[in-house]
């Protein structure tokens, strides 16, 4: 069990650019979230696939924001055009399978930082 | 819909003394509860959770926390706290429907920074 792991760790970009993130959950966790911190804030719920479905996205997501998990393994969250106030550190976690509200492992985020 | 305030941001303590570090929620259905910890420059770690049964439950690190159905709270507690516990640390709440199922969707509170003193 290696964890969730993150990367890149750390991205700057400047306005308007497009970034990437991608997410590797822990193997055979079929259900991925991705959350987004701001300073001083808990985290908050962008959006859910269970193995390859996108289930569910938040107002949070805006259309310049796309979330994909093709073949329900890893994952990746796309902003486009990225604006100042997309600053934060974008967190992904992954859960098992089962009806239950199991705990979600955390990756330790990747930090983006739009100037 | 399901929202959780964190009472305190900040808490300062001395080593060894006891600390709560308070979380209410507000959610119209069933609700499964957490307390998450996040060291400097690292991810969440989940401290414990609240999914049925009995009320007090107990964590990692000599943590516990009682679930309170008609305060609609899930108050952390340590009984004497070290430095190492100095960190931001995050309640959430998990709704589930009518049968229990839950997905898991988290909503965190807005942290409360705990400082341990020497």
């Amino acid at each position: 069990d290696t964890g969730v792991s993150q990367n890149p760790r750390h991205k700057i970009t400047k306005r308007g650019q497009n970034v990437t993130f991608r997410c590797d959950p822990i193997s055979e966790h079929n259900r991925l979230y991705w959350y987004r911190q701001t300073l001083g804030q808990g985290p908050e719920f962008l959006t859910y696939f269970q193995n390859e479905a996108q289930l569910e996205k938040s107002r949070l997501l805006s259309d310049r924001f796309s979330a994909e998990r093709p073949k329900g393994s890893f994952s990746t969250l796309e902003i486009q055009r990225t604006e100042q106030g997309d600053s934060a550190m974008y967190l992904c976690a992954s859960s098992p399978r089962g009806q239950g509200p199991y705990e979600q492992y955390f990756g330790p985020g990747t930090r983006l930082t739009v100037t | 819909a399901q929202s959780v305030t964190q009472l305190d941001s900040q808490v300062p303590v001395f080593e060894e003394a006891p600390v709560e570090l308070r979380c209410n929620y507000s959610s119209s259905v069933s609700v499964y509860l957490f307390w998450y910890v996040q060291y400097p420059n690292q991810g969440l770690q989940l401290l414990l959770k609240y999914l049925s049964g009995s009320t007090l439950v107990k964590g990692i690190n000599g943590f516990e926390a009682e679930f309170n159905k008609s305060q609609t709270s899930f108050h952390l507690r340590k009984p004497s706290v070290h430095i190492s516990d100095t960190a931001e640390y995050f309640c959430a709440v998990s709704e589930g429907d009518a049968g229990g199922t839950s997905y898991g969707k988290l909503t965190f509170g807005q942290g409360t920074i705990l400082t341990v003193h020497p």
